[in-house]
This record gives C-alpha cells, sequence and structure tokens, in this order.
C-alpha cells in the first residue's frame, strides 16, 4: 500500500521562474493539502483540496495555486519564484468523512531551492 | 490568530523517559497530533488526540491534554537512540466546511545521550 508520494523529489530554480510540484495521495484517501517548510521551521499550511476544489488557504500570495485531479493527486505551482520560496514542500493526504477528516500523512516532500 | 509553542531542544538519557510540550491558544482546536521528522524525511504521524480527552496512550507514548491550559505533552517512554528526531506539535481547528489545515509548532529536537 503506497503511502503519500511527491515528485521531484529536488527541484532547483532562478529567481523569476515558475515551478510545478506534484503529490499522488496515499491510496483511499481524497484529500489533498500542501505545506511550506523553511530551514528550521515547522510547516506552514498553504491550501487543501477536496472534491477539486480549494476549499481552504493558508496566508500565501496568489503566486501559489494549485489543482486537485479526478485521481485525487495534485499539483503545486509557485510562479514569479523568490528567494524566499527556497524549501520543503510537503504534501499530505487524508480521507473525508461525514465526522470530520482523518489524520494528514505526508509525503516525504521536494526539496525546492531558488538561486 | 492561531499559535502552536514549543522548547527548541530536550535532551534525555538512552531509557529515561522523555516529555515533550506544547502549549496553543486556539481554543476551537478539535484535534491535536504529534508528528515526527527524521532528518531529510517528511512527517510522520505519531499518535493524536481528540480535544474532549484528557489522555491517549500507545505503547511507548502517552499523550495529555489540559484544554483549560491549552497545554499539551507527548510522553516517550524507555527512550531509544532511533527516537531522535524533530517532534511537531500541531492544531486542528473547526474552521467549519470539513477544512482542516493544520497550525504547527517550531519543533523540539530530541537530542538521545548514550
Amino acid at each position: 500500500d503506497a503511502g503519500v508520494t511527491q515528485s521531484p523529489t529536488h527541484l532547483i530554480k532562478t529567481r523569476g521562474q515558475q515551478v510545478t510540484l506534484r503529490c499522488s495521495p496515499k491510496s483511499g484517501h481524497d484529500t489533498v493539502s500542501w505545506y511550506q517548510q523553511a530551514l528550521g521551521q515547522g510547516p506552514q499550511f498553504i491550501f487543501q483540496y477536496y472534491e477539486e476544489e480549494e476549499r481552504q488557504r493558508g496566508n500565501f500570495p496568489d503566486r501559489f495555486s494549485g489543482h486537485q485531479f479526478p485521481n485525487y493527486s495534485s499539483e503545486l505551482n509557485v510562479n514569479a519564484l523568490l528567494l524566499g520560496d527556497s524549501a520543503l514542500y510537503l504534501c499530505a493526504s487524508s480521507f473525508h468523512t461525514n465526522t470530520g477528516n482523518q489524520p494528514q500523512h505526508f509525503g516525504d516532500g521536494t526539496r525546492l531551492s531558488i538561486l | 490568530g492561531e499559535d502552536v509553542e514549543q522548547s527548541l531542544f530536550l535532551s534525555v538519557r538512552e531509557g529515561d523517559s522523555s516529555v515533550i510540550n506544547c502549549t496553543y491558544t486556539d481554543s476551537s482546536s478539535t484535534y491535536l497530533y504529534w508528528y515526527k521528522q527524521e532528518p531529510g524525511a517528511g512527517l510522520q504521524l505519531l499518535t493524536y488526540i481528540f480535544s474532549n480527552m484528557d489522555m491517549k496512550q500507545d505503547q511507548r507514548l502517552t499523550v495529555l491534554l489540559n484544554k483549560k491550559d491549552k497545554h499539551l505533552s507527548l510522553r516517550i517512554a524507555d527512550t531509544q537512540t532511533g527516537d531522535s528526531a524533530i517532534y511537531f506539535c500541531a492544531e486542528r481547528s473547526d474552521s467549519g466546511g470539513g477544512a482542516d489545515g493544520l497550525t504547527f509548532g517550531k519543533g523540539t529536537h530530541l537530542i538521545i545521550q548514550p
């Protein structure tokens, strides 16, 4: 039973470029959340997708956008990259129930470095 | 706004118990979580507790929740070298609509002395 998988594992970009990160949720999960973890910090919530729609967003600018596909996989897009966007980007998946979502399970992340 | 605070470092001797503490500010928190992160890896869910519970035990792990003081702790019994990692406390608020983005602390580095 595969857990949450993310690709690529590492990525190097330059300022002003655009990047797309990908996530496949754990089998049976239908909800995907994205987090940014800067060095030495805890993860910061970016947004959450369910039923192919963004249903909650953290305090991140519009340069950060996402998408969820019918198979529940998800993409995170970041435009006009800044040096401060260098971080580990974590994807988490969970299963939505009528009494609330089950706990989120995380992938190993994509390490994004901006030069 | 929401805030989660943790001590940055904890050093314990192998075989002793480790107690990692966390405080949070959001009174509408519904679930509280403990995650473990090893170097170069993602977050591993260790355990979680619903806000109407006081305690939860799972093998070597014991979670205590004091909702009045908004204080959460994780006790690891018989700490081993493999427990060396960063431990994150996270809270989930009832934001409505079923959405549940988590708010994390900065993490506690658990250092095991031989």
